[in-house]
């Protein structure tokens, strides 16, 4: 029972265009989500997060927007770069539920292309 | 250095060897916690410490899988009696408390022949 889910495992855009990655959740107590990003042989990297208070939060190029009732939240990057191109990872945790143990989708590869 | 470090990067075994991995945390976190990344996949919960106290241990697979932080900082994974099953790359991470990111290390690569 995948609690996170990554429904597309690739998504390719243009340089220059805005990268729309998605994310749904089925465990409606999990009250706060991270973006990371990940290379070939390094560890994920941490990008963006927000809280269940919050609808949208933004961080220089990236915005996460969260649609609580859809159990839905997705990572928007404007404008992609080539430098951008990785595996991307949506993680959501109960931490007020006393769990911080982060639970991960399977991950989408983004390629931006020059 | 400022991020979590983990050792070894690489690690080959015997079926049946013990193996024991290092998590060495980002200075000041309370938080560390051990995953488990199979390919292809999002990395899964193992366990998880609060300084030196393991409050969950509800992702160890089986009770081959031990994890210890006995001064609070760094951790070490232990796997006894290695399995096939148990090859993936093992992933360490470090937080501040409460609603924080998690920040990761590169990974141990761990492989049973």
């Amino acid at each position: 029972d995948q609690q996170v889910k990554q429904n597309s495992p690739s998504l390719s855009v243009q340089e220059g265009r805005i990268s729309i990655l998605n994310c749904d959740y089925t465990n409606s107590m999990f009250d706060y989500f991270l973006w990371y990003k990940k290379y070939p042989a390094e560890g994920p990297t941490f990008l963006i997060s927000i809280s269940s208070i919050k609808d949208k939060n933004e961080d220089g190029r990236f915005t996460v927007f969260l649609n609580k009732s859809a159990k839905h939240l997705s990572l928007h990057i404007v404008p992609s770069q080539p430098g951008d191109s990785a595996v991307y990872f949506c993680a959501a945790s109960d931490v007020g539920g006393g769990s911080e143990k982060l639970v991960f989708g399977k991950g989408m590869k983004l390629t931006v292309n020059p | 250095g400022a991020g979590v470090s983990q050792s070894p990067r690489y690690k080959v075994a015997k079926r049946g060897q013990d193996v024991a991995l290092r998590c060495d945390p980002i200075s000041g976190h309370v938080s560390l916690f051990w995953y488990q990344q199979a390919l292809g996949q999002g990395p899964e919960f193992l366990t998880y410490f609060q300084n030196e106290a393991q409050l969950d241990k509800s992702g160890l697979p089986s009770d081959r899988f031990f994890a210890e932080r006995p001064e609070g900082s760094v951790s070490t994974l232990k796997i006894q009696r290695t399995q096939q099953e148990d090859s993936a790359v093992y992933l360490c991470a470090s937080s501040l408390k409460g609603l924080q990111p998690q920040h990761f290390g590169d990974g141990t690569r761990l492989s049973i022949l």
